[in-house]
């Protein structure tokens, strides 16, 4: 299995308050996601990483932004969080050995949401 | 703007029958798909795919068919097990895009 862990893996916040998620691999990865899962909407993509620093827009993008300082670590930031962010938030990598091999994708276990 | 659909929310099929899960796509520049299955408070896991230079790929029990001129491919589970309980999700890409885009899923709900 690939070395990916999430953190928090649950968080209640209030809405407008800031609140930043991790993921951090083991696998030296390239490439690494953000996705939000919703009943009925499947996984939706939030941003995404090519390399360190190098970072682009997913279909649900607004109201988050990211960074990626170093290879291992990839942090979601909510600016200022509204109820409708509430929802499952899951990290995945690929790329391994940091190739530009970028289908199959290793998922980490998932961060759960509540805006109150 | 929905690219890749999963029409059925839930299937439910018996113990040692075969289950049949179809998605379909509108994006004519996807040339890769994926399957993967998810189980409750755990990520998805990957499980099969296949390449637009193929029809067809097999990897024990799990087959998936990729019907390009209609934009349809489908997982076949043969035969099906209880542990085959869970939601599965197809994804695509195409060429260059660095990223995948999935479908809604489908939960398979296997019967004893």
């Amino acid at each position: 299995d690939a070395g990916i862990t999430q953190s928090p893996r649950h968080k209640v916040t209030e809405t407008g308050t800031p609140v930043t998620l991790r993921c951090h691999q083991t696998e030296n990865h390239r490439y690494m996601y953000w996705y939000r899962q919703d009943p009925g909407h499947g996984l939706r993509l939030i941003h995404y990483s090519y390399g360190v620093k190098d970072t682009d827009k997913g279909e649900v993008s607004d109201g988050y932004s990211v960074s990626r300082s170093k290879t291992e670590d990839f942090l979601l930031t909510l600016e200022s969080a509204t109820s409708s962010q509430t929802s499952v938030y899951f990290c995945a990598i690929s790329g391994a050995g940091g190739t530009n091999s970028y289908n199959e994708q290793f998922f980490g276990p998932g961060t759960r949401l509540t805006v109150l | 703007d929905q690219q890749v659909k999963q029409n059925s929310p839930s299937l439910s099929v018996q113990e040692g029958r075969i289950s049949i899960l179809n998605c379909d796509y509108t994006n004519s520049m996807f040339d890769y798909f994926l399957w993967y299955k998810k189980y409750p408070a755990e990520g998805p896991t990957f499980l099969i795919s296949i390449s637009s230079i193929k029809d067809k790929n097999e990897d024990g029990r799990f087959t998936v068919f990729l019907n390009k001129s209609a934009k349809h491919l489908s997982l076949h589970i043969v035969p099906s097990q209880p542990g085959d309980s869970a939601v599965y999700f197809c994804a695509a890409s195409a060429l260059g895009a660095q990223k995948l885009v999935f479908g809604q899923g489908t939960r398979l709900t296997i019967n004893p």
